[in-house]
């Protein structure tokens, strides 16, 4: 069963609007969370992250919000640029492993 | 500047080759890390490991082996290619305190 699901596989968004990704976890004892953007025949590149003791993190255009009594995390792109379209992947770090565990990927469009 | 790397990055072979595929980092990391993704699909683990002699397999089941000798080298090695081998291959490093880092990946092709 999987412990960190994105349920949309694409979003397409407009150049200028918001672009919001949508990450759920099953594990409360998860206490990292990261967001990597990958382009194709690339490897994953680190974007953002947040600890379970923060609720958000902001970087530039990029912002992470933690909702741990919904176990839910989201990444704000604001405002969207082409360059943003890829695959973005949630992954969250479990303690008991000292791995990371990802989900299946979003991929995010960006139209000019 | 890279601080994980990965060689080839596009290799394209015959049915029944055996090949390596190699993973370096400098950052000295304990924990290493295979990925297999095929295009639009998710990351699946394959092999990992926690430091030098230390091998284990991932989430999917995969006929690769790996080894570790030295903390900094990671290799890959298929013994006997086939198509359904052909996937982009993700290496990736990690200490206690960081999330992952991962190579530019190899696009296999097996033909």
């Amino acid at each position: 069963d999987q412990q960190v699901k994105q349920n949309s596989p694409s979003l397409s968004v407009q150049e200028g609007r918001i672009s919001i990704l949508n990450c759920d976890y099953t594990n409360s004892m998860f206490d990292y969370f990261l967001w990597y953007k990958k382009y194709p025949a690339e490897g994953p590149t680190f974007l953002i992250s947040i600890s379970s003791i923060k609720d958000k993190n902001e970087d530039g255009r990029f912002t992470v919000f933690l909702n741990k009594s919904a176990k839910h995390l989201s990444l704000h792109i604001v405002p969207s640029q082409p360059g943003d379209s890829a695959v973005y992947f949630c992954a969250a770090s479990d303690p008991s492993q000292g791995n990371l565990i990802f989900g299946k990927g979003t991929k995010l469009s960006v139209k000019p | 500047e890279a601080d994980i790397y990965q060689t080839p990055r596009y290799l394209v072979i015959g049915t029944g080759k055996k090949i390596t595929l190699e993973c370096s980092q400098t950052m000295g990391h304990d924990k290493m890390y295979w990925y297999q993704q095929d295009p639009g699909m998710e990351l699946h683990l394959i092999h990992y490991s926690y430091g030098v002699n230390s091998t284990e397999k991932g989430d999917l089941s995969s006929e690769s082996t790996v080894s570790r000798i030295r903390t900094e080298h990671f290799p890959l090695t298929l013994e006997s290619a086939r198509p359904s081998h052909t996937s982009q291959y993700l290496c990736a490093s990690s200490d206690r305190h960081s999330g992952y880092t991962f190579g530019s990946g190899t696009r296999l092709t097996v033909v």
